[in-house]
């Protein structure tokens, strides 16, 4: 069946970096743009960018993109999210999700937890 | 602020109509982009409800419905159930932003 699995919860500190990695299966890798997703606690839902595996095309949030990179191994059918210079703010469940423009996110990896503390 | 406005909650009784708006701009859903809408119960992972503004994906009861008109989309739920309380998410493209961009979320009480 088609899913898409993450990596485990990770404790940081601030300052440091997180790279979160989302493996697919099921279904052709490079047809469908990937999507990363974070929700704070108790806060909402909040788009970080994607990429398309197809071509390596990425597009970031434009107050994340100085610090975030996603990249994709079609080798592996994995997509990775990094994210530099955590702060506390950081702390929240990190999703990965296959994504098209006209029928959104179908899709949704099981979410990762990040930590950021001292 | 999100660039989508939903109203933080709604509530209804067992077996009402219920609807949750999201208000965009003219650079996202005024500019014709999709619509979709996400369901997500606490503790787990967001579920897309209804994509491409009205469509249900297979498994979704025909309860859920979407709509959009001009600058703003609705979901509407009738016959309301007790597990339909959740939070609920609308979703779109904005091109001034080249970005997705969701609604701030809305949580569903059933009275």
């Amino acid at each position: 069946q088609v899913q898409l699995v993450q990596s485990g919860a990770v404790l940081k500190r601030p300052g440091a970096s997180v790279k979160v990695s989302c493996k697919a299966s099921g279904y052709s890798f490079t047809i469908y743009a990937i999507s990363w997703v974070r929700q704070a606690p108790g806060q909402g839902l909040e788009w970080m960018g994607w990429i398309s595996p197809y071509n390596g095309y990425t597009d970031y949030a434009q107050n994340l993109q100085d610090r975030v990179t996603i990249t994709a191994d079609t080798s592996t059918s994995t997509v990775y999210v990094e994210l530099r210079s955590l702060r506390s703010d950081d702390t929240a469940v990190y999703y990965c999700a296959r994504s098209v423009l006209s029928e959104g996110m179908d899709v949704w990896g099981q979410g990762t937890t990040v930590t950021v503390s001292s | 602020q999100s660039v989508l406005t939903q109203p933080p909650s709604v509530s209804g009784a067992p077996g009402q109509r219920v609807t949750i708006s999201c208000t965009g701009s003219s650079s996202n859903i005024g500019a014709g982009y999709d619509v979709h809408w996400y369901q997500q119960f606490p503790g787990t992972t967001p579920k897309l409800l209804i994509y491409g503004s009205t469509n249900r994906p297979s498994g979704v009861p025909d309860r859920f419905s979407g709509s959009r008109s001009g600058t703003s989309a609705s979901l509407a739920i009738t016959g309301l159930q007790a597990e339909d309380e959740a939070d609920y998410y609308c979703q779109s493209y904005d091109r001034s932003l080249t970005n997705w961009v969701f609604g701030g979320g809305t949580k569903l009480a059933v009275l």
